[in-house]
């Protein structure tokens, strides 16, 4: 079945150490997309890709660093500049074609600094 | 500042019932859509409505745009038990063109009591 995986579900993080988490779709979407989200909150756009090799930062890109080698992958390392890292991280993707179309969004993954 | 903003935050109602729920947003929009969270989990599209659209079903659930007055309405009828979860809408704004994120409100939590 197509779809995004992230993983892992749950990482824990030591302060001053960079994590990556993992998204991976196989649904051929050109777009990917990280979003954070915070207790009772809604989603905030960290960074996103359009195609292979090129990525924009969205709202709130300080303190994360992104890849888009292959197509299907689209890597978040959260770094030790991150001051606030505890959060829920959700990967998405869409496709470019057609006038607009909805997200196809991953399991997620929590983030907990102890 | 969000884009989107729903109302209520929160809304408790008999099951069968129907639940409505708001959102308004400040920028002109391509398309505006809708999601559900369930608890720790990803977000699942149920509905998109474009900007030159006024109203779109989808099984139980009725969606309306009033772009005059920058806001949406998604109703969901004969509620049930599983219904219970958090509702997000979402906005994709007109800017200089691709996919450039979506950006979500803080979402409804939706509770149907048995």
């Amino acid at each position: 079945d197509g779809g995004i995986t992230q993983s892992p579900k749950y990482l824990f993080r030591k302060e001053g150490q960079n994590v990556t988490l993992s998204c991976e779709q196989n649904l051929n979407h050109d777009a990917m997309y990280w979003y954070r989200q915070d207790p009772g909150q809604g989603l905030r756009l960290i960074y996103y890709s359009q195609i292979v090799n090129d990525f924009q930062k969205g709202d709130i890109a300080e303190g994360y660093s992104v890849s888009r080698e292959k197509k299907e992958s689209f890597p978040l390392t959260v770094t030790s500049a991150q001051k606030n890292p505890t959060a829920f991280y959700l990967c998405a993707s869409s496709t470019q074609d057609g006038p607009g179309y909805g997200y196809t969004f991953g399991s997620g993954t929590r983030l907990t600094v102890v | 500042s969000q884009q989107g903003e729903e109302d209520p935050q929160a809304l408790s109602i008999q099951e069968g019932e129907n639940a409505t729920m708001n959102c308004s947003y400040k920028t002109s929009i391509n398309n505006l859509q809708w999601y559900r969270q369930n608890s720790g989990r990803g977000l699942v599209h149920l509905i998109l409505i474009r900007s030159n659209e006024r109203e779109k079903h989808s099984g139980r659930l009725r969606v309306t745009l009033d772009t005059s007055k920058k806001s949406s309405s998604l109703l969901i009828t004969a509620s049930r038990a599983a219904d219970t979860a958090s509702y997000f809408c979402a906005t994709d704004v007109v800017s200089g063109g691709g996919a450039d994120g979506l950006t979500f409100g803080k979402g409804t939590h939706l509770i149907i009591q048995p």
